[in-house]
């Protein structure tokens, strides 16, 4: 399995500019995490997916952040409008829920810088 | 409100000898204790669990010690290799959380040759 895919690797953008990072999970995983990375917090769960259907999204930061999963094998996390305090690595992370340690596989994470 | 602290922004060590990184919670709902490490530009991978009815749980070189009464979690890694040189992030899963971790600032690891 090529593990969790994600893409882009690195986004350079200008502030007010819409960002779309895009994750494909671990075939067979049935949840969905995207975390925000950052010096001052951190690993931030954003939002996370059960079986497509979102589940928390209290961590998305505001209005301006959109998730979706369409389908078991693609999800995407939008940014609009982008500012500069949103750069940051956005990884997705995938999972079998069960019982027992729930052990996320990550994805090698997307570097957004917003000048 | 941190749920999960790593109270150690870094930690160096000298390869062969023993390193310990520490990580404290606050929520008893805790079941499941996980460590994770990161290299740059990659993301977390996973390294070991503890259940929370468990006290230490060891792969390796590798042992998670986990203090209930104390809600503190330590991972020891003997001997400390410089391949070992990482960010180590501690995390906790919740009971009904679907799966949810929730991870600590970590730690960053320096293994000295």
């Amino acid at each position: 399995d090529a593990g969790v895919i994600q893409s882009p690797r690195h986004e350079v953008t200008e502030m007010g500019q819409e960002v779309t990072l895009r994750c494909k999970p671990i075939s067979g995983h049935n949840s969905l995490f995207w975390y925000r990375q950052t010096m001052m917090r951190g690993l931030e769960l954003l939002i996370y997916f059960n079986n497509n259907v979102p589940i928390d999204d209290s961590g998305m930061p505001e209005d301006r952040f959109s998730a979706k999963m369409p389908n078991a094998s693609f999800s995407t996390l939008k940014i609009q409008p982008s500012e500069p305090r949103d750069s940051a690595v956005y990884f997705c992370a995938s999972s079998l829920v069960f019982s027992g340690a729930n052990v996320l596989t990550f994805g090698a994470g997307s570097r957004l810088t917003v000048l | 409100d941190q749920q999960v602290k790593q109270n150690s922004p870094s930690l160096s060590v000298q390869e062969g000898r023993i390193s310990i990184l520490n990580c404290d919670y606050t929520n008893s709902m805790f079941d499941y204790f996980l460590w994770y490490k990161k290299y740059p530009a990659e993301g977390p991978t996973f390294l070991i669990s503890i259940s929370s009815i468990k006290d230490k749980n060891e792969d390796g070189r590798f042992t998670v010690f986990l203090n209930k009464s104390a809600k503190h979690l330590s991972l020891h890694i003997v001997p400390s290799q410089p391949g070992d040189s990482a960010v180590y992030f501690c995390a906790a899963s919740r009971r009904g959380s679907q799966g949810n971790l929730i991870f600590g600032k970590g730690t960053k690891l320096s293994v000295k040759p």
